[in-house]
């Protein structure tokens, strides 16, 4: 079955414990991307990649990295969480060359920060 | 900057109503228009997309047309059933850095009621 996971599902953890969220996609998607959903904000993009070793800002990068060393996985790192990251997480991905090809979701990565 | 404009929620209609959720953009250049759907506790998926001017996007009864003179892209559905409970997001996707980043509305929270 074609999908996006991601993992863990939940997550509560305190300020300062560096934390990473996985994403895996199975369709060879050249693109990934990860999103953030607040309510009242909508989703705002965090980071995307467009390939292998490429990788690029959305609107909300501070205070996260990203890696794409293997087409399938772009992890999300919060290398020193605080409670304004506390949000609900999601990972896309498409096939990347048309503004037009739909974006796959994973089911999202609820994350509480104290 | 491109920006999406929707409807404020929520909304709650009784089964068979007639629904509209209404979306406006601002964008430079031709975006690719898209209404994404995600039910309780699942990630988004694509409901419809238009690519260009008075394309019209359709699948489940729902229904948007791309209107570029008036910069919308209304969802419509004539009669809703229950199952339709959901958050709708309006978005579009320019792709002016060559990816096809989304940028997303609020979202409209949709209650149906028997």
């Amino acid at each position: 079955e074609a999908q996006v996971t991601q993992n863990p599902r939940y997550l509560i953890t305190v300020t300062g414990k560096k934390l990473t969220v996985t994403c895996s996609q199975n369709m060879n998607h050249e693109y990934m991307s990860w999103y953030r959903q607040d309510p009242g904000l909508g989703l705002r993009q965090i980071y995307y990649s467009m390939n292998v070793e490429v990788t690029d800002k959305g609107d909300v990068p501070e205070g996260y990295k990203v890696s794409r060393k293997e087409k399938r996985n772009f992890p999300l790192i919060l290398e020193s969480p605080s409670p304004n990251q506390t949000s609900l997480y999601f990972c896309a991905s498409s096939l990347a060359g048309a503004q037009y090809n739909e974006q796959f979701f994973g089911p999202g990565t609820r994350l509480t920060v104290l | 900057g491109d920006s999406v404009t929707q409807m404020e929620g929520p909304v709650t209609l009784s089964e068979e109503a007639f629904l509209t959720i209404n979306c406006t953009y601002t964008a430079t250049g031709y975006p690719s228009l898209f209404w994404y759907v995600q039910y309780p506790g699942e990630g988004l998926q694509l409901l419809l997309k238009a690519t260009k001017a008075d394309d019209k996007g359709s699948n489940k009864g729902f229904e948007a047309t791309y209107r570029k003179e008036t910069t919308s892209f209304h969802l419509e559905k004539g009669s809703v059933q229950v199952s339709d409970s959901a958050v709708y997001f309006c978005a579009l996707s320019w792709g002016q850095t060559g990816a096809n980043n989304l940028f997303f509305g609020t979202g409209t929270r949709l209650t149906v009621i028997p």
